[in-house]
């Protein structure tokens, strides 16, 4: 059965730090896969989508960039965080040319200090 | 522009009374719609697809295009119930999701 990894699980980091957050999918080829940031009362804003390894499409400009380095890994970073990256990451995959459904994984709370 | 709606942020209703989430939609094509929930310290989960027209504990939501909505309803709510939960849209070939703002459910004894 496929399952979806993150980590860390929570992450405290200073201003003006980097960030690596890994998202890994197991038990499946090629997914697409998604960048989520969830923050109360508005609902998941999607960051960035990757449909194969490489391809990277972002959806809001911002600090953060993406990368798909194998198959079924999507890294999401950061050179220097803001205070306003702040938020729960949340990863998720769905099988390419099959419905809209789509898998998360457990999220990443980044506090930035 | 491809848009979800979900009017309200929180919904507290008892124990065996009925509840209903609202959600609408703006959408040009033909839509696919999903209710995602998620329970306190587990992570997001699919809870029903309106292709699949099924009931999963408890819960049936019907597609109106007429009203372009798509409702999530419960006749008898339990203290599980109580969740967050999200009604989301299919928008283009790429997969991607358009997430409604929530709706907290707090179903009380």
């Amino acid at each position: 059965s496929q399952t979806i990894h993150q980590w860390p699980a929570t992450l405290v980091q200073p201003v003006g730090s980097p960030l690596s957050l890994e998202c890994t999918v197991e038990g499946t080829s090629n997914p697409n896969l998604y960048w989520y940031r969830q923050a109360a009362g508005r609902g998941l804003q999607l960051l960035f989508y990757s449909v194969g390894i490489g391809q990277i499409s972002s959806e809001v400009p911002q600090n953060l960039s993406a990368s798909r380095p194998q198959d079924r890994q999507f890294i999401l970073s950061s050179k220097k965080l803001l205070l306003s990256d702040s938020g729960f990451y949340l990863c998720a995959w769905r099988k390419t040319s099959v419905s809209y459904e789509q898998y998360f994984g457990p999220g990443t709370r980044l506090t930035v200090t | 522009a491809q848009r979800v709606t979900q009017p309200e942020k929180l919904l507290s209703v008892f124990k065996g009374a009925p509840v209903e989430l609202k959600c609408n939609y703006s959408y040009s094509g033909s839509p696919e719609l999903f209710w995602y929930v998620q329970y306190s310290r587990q992570r997001l989960q699919l809870l029903l697809r309106h292709i699949s027209r099924e009931s999963i504990k408890g819960f049936t939501a019907d597609l109106n295009k007429g009203e372009t909505s798509f409702h999530l309803k419960k006749p008898f709510a339990q203290e599980e119930d109580s969740a967050m939960y999200y009604c989301a849209l299919g928008v283009d070939s790429w997969g991607k999701l358009q997430f409604g703002a929530g709706t907290q459910v707090v179903v009380t004894p």
